[in-house]
């Protein structure tokens, strides 16, 4: 069964800092990578989406990387800003089972401060 | 940018009442799905639905719960029976495609409380 987890739970840094949020997942057997951001009692929007294939994606401040391998992606997030405080969630979609379903981590919390 | 619409945004029902949550998704989207999430706990998948049929479901989606498209534009997840454990956010997610990298985007989703 797949599991994911995101490191670290939560994270609190000053604006203008650099940060790398983490997830690793058990099962290599994935079809793809997303991560995702989630404002308080609001839903999810995807950022990034790397292939299995792929080793990182990048979108504006945002970089994503995937080692397969070895179960691990990160997001690398540029001179933060306090409009990137949310929860970011890094889902795996599982090539086993009927290869439909994502597989959420509880995701990271993030407070960028003034 | 289209979006995946969902109502109502907020529900509140009493126990053993049937509720229905519907969700309009992105017009060319072909796959459609269910999530939800219990406060402080994980996004969990519930179901996907492809070509008016259910294609995949978790252990969480047993005989209390349905899934059907009626016409051409929504998706509703209906629950029979409400438990107080079903209170949760309740996410509608489509995709274009299933070659097993399509990305999916997710409504805003319905709170359900139940009572």
């Amino acid at each position: 069964k797949q599991e994911v987890t995101q490191i670290p739970a939560a994270l609190s840094v000053p604006e203008g800092e650099n940060l790398v949020l983490n997830c690793s997942f058990t099962d290599s057997a994935i079809y793809n990578l997303q991560w995702f951001r989630q404002d308080p009692g609001k839903g999810l929007t995807s950022l990034l989406l790397i292939q299995s294939s792929q080793r990182e994606q990048t979108s504006g401040r945002l970089n994503a990387s995937l080692d397969k391998s070895s179960g691990r992606s990160t997001l690398y997030i540029a001179a933060s800003q306090p409009g990137d405080s949310a929860t970011y969630l890094c889902a795996v979609r599982g090539v086993t089972g009927g290869g439909n379903k994502l597989t959420f981590g509880t995701g990271t919390q993030l407070k960028v401060e003034l | 940018e289209p979006e995946v619409t969902q109502t109502p945004s907020h529900q509140v029902t009493q126990m053993g009442q049937e509720v229905i949550l519907r969700c309009v998704p992105i017009s060319n989207h072909l796959y459609f799905y269910w999530y939800r999430q219990i406060l402080g706990q994980k996004v969990e998948f519930l179901v996907s639905f492809y070509n008016n049929e259910i294609s995949e479901k978790s252990e969480i989606f047993d005989d209390q719960f349905s899934v059907e498209r009626p016409d051409g534009s929504n998706f509703t997840l209906k629950i029979r029976s409400t438990k107080l454990e079903d209170s949760a956010m309740y996410f509608c997610a489509s995709s274009e495609d299933l070659q097993g990298g399509e990305k999916l985007f997710f409504g805003s989703g319905t709170q359900l409380s139940v009572l």
